[in-house]
């Protein structure tokens, strides 16, 4: 079975500080990725990467930033922390597939709460 | 760009009753399409999958979904609702043509399950 853990379940930060919130998936997958989850929103990707030290913005990158140096390993930064981003946080993993669909497994998230 | 709606927020269903989650997707040609389920304070599971073949996907839990081009529709069904089965359930629709392997996802639906 495909596993993929985040560093805490649970986080509770102030604002102005530096948040790192840590991915690992044990499957040998190319690709992973970070979305933030609020209610009535859905999932919105944050960031993906598609191989080590590769990255692309997703659809809400602003005031994220990203750190991939190795394969198994994905890591979310926020600079400055702030209290709008108060959310759950998914990261997830994925093989890369020319053909197929390319079904994402996901971590537990991580709930931030910054005061 | 594809898109993803799931129309109902909120389900109601007394145990035993069936279920019908109805999701629509906007995108040029055959997507891939997914169901996952999240129980409260999870992460995102894999319901079932869908990219060719027979429109009938049957998938874990008991829970099967119908893709119909024509309506543009991938709802999901079960004849037989379980109280474990309340969560939150999402739609998500990838690209076959590449796209970084990323996939997008509908708000969600939250099931509440009467017993």
């Amino acid at each position: 079975d495909v596993k993929v853990t985040q560093s805490s379940r649970y986080l509770v930060k102030r604002t102005g500080e530096k948040v790192f919130l840590e991915c690992v998936q044990d499957m040998d997958h190319e690709n992973m990725f970070w979305y933030r989850q609020d209610p009535g929103l859905g999932l919105r990707l944050i960031y993906f990467s598609y191989d080590v030290k590769m990255k692309e913005k997703g659809d809400i990158p602003e005031g994220y930033s990203v750190s991939r140096e190795k394969k198994e390993r994905f890591s979310l930064i926020l600079e400055s922390a702030s209290t709008n981003q108060t959310s759950m946080y998914l990261c997830a993993s994925s093989l890369v597939r020319t053909s197929g669909p390319r079904e994402q497994y996901f971590g537990p998230g991580t709930r931030l709460t910054v005061t | 760009a594809q898109s993803v709606t799931q129309p109902d927020i909120h389900i109601t269903v007394s145990e035993g009753a069936s279920l019908e989650l109805r999701c629509n997707y906007s995108y040029g040609a055959t997507p891939y399409l997914f169901w996952y389920v999240q129980s409260p304070g999870q992460g995102l599971q894999l319901l079932l999958k869908y990219f060719s073949g027979d429109t009938l996907v049957q998938g874990i839990k008991g829970f099967e979904a119908e893709f119909k081009r024509s309506q543009s529709s991938f709802n999901l069904r079960k004849p037989s609702v379980h109280w474990s089965d309340a969560a939150e359930y999402f739609c998500a629709v990838g690209s076959p043509l590449g796209g970084g392997n990323k996939l997008t996802f509908g708000t969600g639906t939250q099931l509440k399950v009467e017993l």
